[in-house]
């Protein structure tokens, strides 16, 4: 039981290099989310997809960009680091269903320089 | 503004004691609300999930009740033990919404 994998858990950049970062689920969920953890700010949502081909913006959506060319993949994009974005990222993915629970990956630890 | 606050923050009990951590929201108009626990430098797992219908659910030594009237959640641990020491966050989705709202969190220490 996979469920949602991210890839990397831990990463180094200095200000004004690019990543991403991968999620990978494998329980067919329409819906993927990437929420980053802050201290002191809890959880918030940056995009979100509804289905392959689709993205949408969240709560704080500057600095990223987003893919989702697969159903089972969501990528998480940093043009250009910079130290406000060191954060924890969080990926999660759920069915479509309202009333349907969403599933976190065990997150992505990004410290920018 | 939609938002869940969690009070208190940190929370410390010897093992054995039963407990309640709480959780409010400021919109009744809500799909579900989802317990989850977080343990230091790790994901979050989901404990219980709610749904605006229902009153509570139950999972072992954990209950989770919900009042929307009121805008609170209670997650209720019986006998508690020290592996039951993480963060246990709600989070809300609220109608109308693709993203959970969270809480800050409950930093819980289980004294054995």
């Amino acid at each position: 039981n996979a469920g949602v994998t991210q890839t990397p858990k831990f990463r180094v950049l200095k200000t004004g290099q690019s990543m991403t970062l991968l999620c990978a689920q494998d329980m067919n969920h329409e819906y993927m989310y990437w929420y980053r953890q802050d201290p002191g700010m809890g959880l918030r949502l940056i995009h979100y997809s509804v289905g392959e081909g689709t993205t949408a913006k969240g709560e704080v959506p500057d600095g990223y960009n987003v893919s989702r060319l697969k159903k089972q993949n969501f990528l998480l994009g940093l043009e250009s680091a910079a130290p406000s974005q060191t954060s924890v990222y969080f990926c999660a993915s759920s069915y479509s269903i309202p009333d349907q629970p969403q599933h976190f990956g065990d997150g992505t630890r990004l410290s920018i320089l | 503004k939609q938002e869940v606050t969690q009070i208190p923050a940190a929370l410390s009990v010897p093992e054995g004691e039963n407990l309640v951590l709480n959780c409010s929201f400021t919109d009744s108009a809500i799909y579900n609300l989802q317990w989850f626990r977080q343990d230091p430098g790790k994901g979050l797992t989901s404990l219980l999930l709610i749904q605006s219908s229902q009153r509570e659910q139950t999972s072992g030594r954990l209950n989770a009740s919900l009042d929307k009237s009121s805008g609170r959640s209670t997650l209720y641990i019986a006998a508690s033990q020290p592996g039951d020491s993480a963060t246990y966050l709600c989070a809300v989705r609220y109608q109308g919404a693709q993203k959970l709202v969270f809480g800050q969190g409950t930093r819980l220490t289980i004294n054995p």
